[in-house]
């Protein structure tokens, strides 16, 4: 069974540094996008950032770029979504997803249970 | 970024009628290479991740029930359930994939009226 399996939900102080996980089972991991969704609490989806495992091909959305880092470990399956200095605004719940087609960053098919990251002081 | 603007932001409808959800992109979304269209349609039903129902703007996922249904091409497209059922109470929400990123619509809050 394909599966995407999220790290568990995360509690932080502003300022602090955080990296949460996605790993994927049931397919050639290397093959895949993998691309990392936003929803605020109440809100709706927000396209984050993709990442090409198999040869590391990155892609940023503008609203977060450089103030997130997407990478993945081949060794491990996994993908990771990581912030050095968290906000306030970054609460909300984190989905990890794939695309339907191999090497292709096309519509999300399998989606991770999701991360809840909450931020306060 | 592709700009996508769905109508309306909420919509109540009793069980057994139709229900139409419409998803307008700021530019065209169809590839003059394999006149696909990149749009999709995602439900999210409370504490659960979204599920993909229509890919290619009109064609349903396997197992997804057939009064879903999508259209239309270019910047206009719309997501019709034919005869709306207790369990498809949810937030729709279309997302192109035509270029990064991948924008979604704000999603279409739907209920039983």
């Amino acid at each position: 069974e394909v599966q995407l399996v999220q790290s568990g939900a995360e509690v932080k102080k502003p300022g602090e540094s955080l990296k949460i996980s996605c790993k994927g089972s049931g397919y050639s991991f290397t093959n895949y996008w993998i691309g990392w969704v936003r929803q605020m609490p109440g809100r709706g989806l927000e396209w984050m950032g993709i990442i090409y495992p198999g040869g590391s091909d990155t892609r940023y959305s503008p609203s977060v770029q450089g103030q997130v880092s997407i990478s993945a470990d081949k060794s491990t399956s996994t993908a990771y979504l990581q912030w050095s200095s968290l906000k306030a605004s970054d609460t909300a719940m984190y989905y990890c997803a794939r695309p339907g087609t191999p090497r292709v960053a096309d519509a999300f098919d399998i989606w991770g249970q999701g991360t809840m990251v909450t931020v306060s002081s | 970024d592709i700009v996508m603007t769905q109508s309306p932001d909420s919509l109540a409808v009793s069980l057994g009628e139709r229900a139409t959800i419409n998803c307008r992109s700021s530019q065209s979304l169809l590839s003059s290479s394999n006149n696909k269209n990149y749009l999709v349609w995602y439900q999210q039903k409370p504490g659960q991740p979204p599920k993909l129902l229509i890919n290619w703007a009109s064609t349903r996922e396997a197992g997804v029930p057939d009064r879903f249904s999508g259209s239309g091409s270019g910047t206009d497209f719309t997501l019709t359930i034919s005869s709306l059922q207790a369990e498809d109470v949810a937030v729709y929400y279309c997302q192109q994939y035509y270029s990064t990123p991948g924008t979604f619509g704000q999603g279409t809050k739907l209920e039983i009226k």
